[in-house]
């Protein structure tokens, strides 16, 4: 059975940095095509995608937030991260994060996602 | 960036009515291996986003065989076929082809009459 869950620091200040934890089970992150996303949800809006990180370590970010991504995995653990540096209140968002299983299998299961709210 | 246009932004549908969603992009999703990456996810109310549709028309793991996906290149249509009363919520396209970004439709909200 495939889980992920998602944690945060729930709120946190304008140009703090966040750093959001993905923790998973049912499913390795060393296993070829295996990896996470993290995509973001803004209240009443659409969803935007973050950041991939894939078994072989390969990352991919969206251009629009590059500079302010790390995403990064702890293996032996079972767990996905992600840093945002200097958020502001465009940042307030549910964070989600979801299994990639090959392109057959792109965010095929999520975490119930996690609120952060970011307010000074 | 792909921008994809999801129409109609709501839908209103009696249980058991036929429904099509449509998603279009503003350029080919066809990449040069001849694969297109068009997702469709289904968030229903107060809940995570769950993979309905893979490559186009692939049925997600356990999903109803009521929901069908088709189209090619810039077209691509979501179809209910005798909508029922738990498939209520947001429906998102995304496109992986032109990556990175991955990006999403704007959404289409069902709403059962």
């Amino acid at each position: 059975q495939v889980t992920l869950k998602e944690s945060g620091p729930g709120i946190l200040q304008p140009s703090q940095t966040l750093s959001l934890t993905c923790t998973f089970s049912g499913f390795s992150l060393s296993t070829y095509g295996m990896g996470v996303g993290w995509i973001r949800q803004p209240s009443g809006k659409g969803l935007e995608w973050l950041a991939n990180i894939w078994w072989d370590d390969d990352k991919y970010y969206n251009p629009s937030l590059k500079n302010r991504l790390t995403i990064s995995k702890d293996t032996s653990n079972n767990q996905a991260f992600l840093k945002i540096t200097n958020v502001d209140t465009a940042d307030t968002a549910t964070y989600y994060c979801a299994r990639i299983a090959g392109y057959g299998g792109l965010f095929a299961y999520w975490g119930q996602g996690t609120l952060v709210t970011v307010s000074s | 960036d792909v921008v994809l246009t999801q129409t109609p932004s709501t839908l209103s549908a009696t249980i058991g009515q036929s429904v099509s969603i449509s998603c279009r992009s503003s350029q080919s999703l066809l990449d040069s291996a001849g694969n297109t990456y068009l997702y469709w996810y289904l968030q229903r109310p107060g809940q995570s986003p769950q993979l309905l549709i893979y490559l186009v028309s692939n049925l997600g793991s356990g999903v109803p065989n009521r929901f069908s996906g088709s189209g090619s290149g810039t077209d691509f249509t979501l179809k209910i076929s005798g909508v029922e009363a738990e498939d209520l919520g947001v429906y998102y396209c995304m496109q992986a082809t032109h990556a990175p970004p991955l990006t999403f439709g704007s959404g289409t909200k069902l709403e059962i009459k």
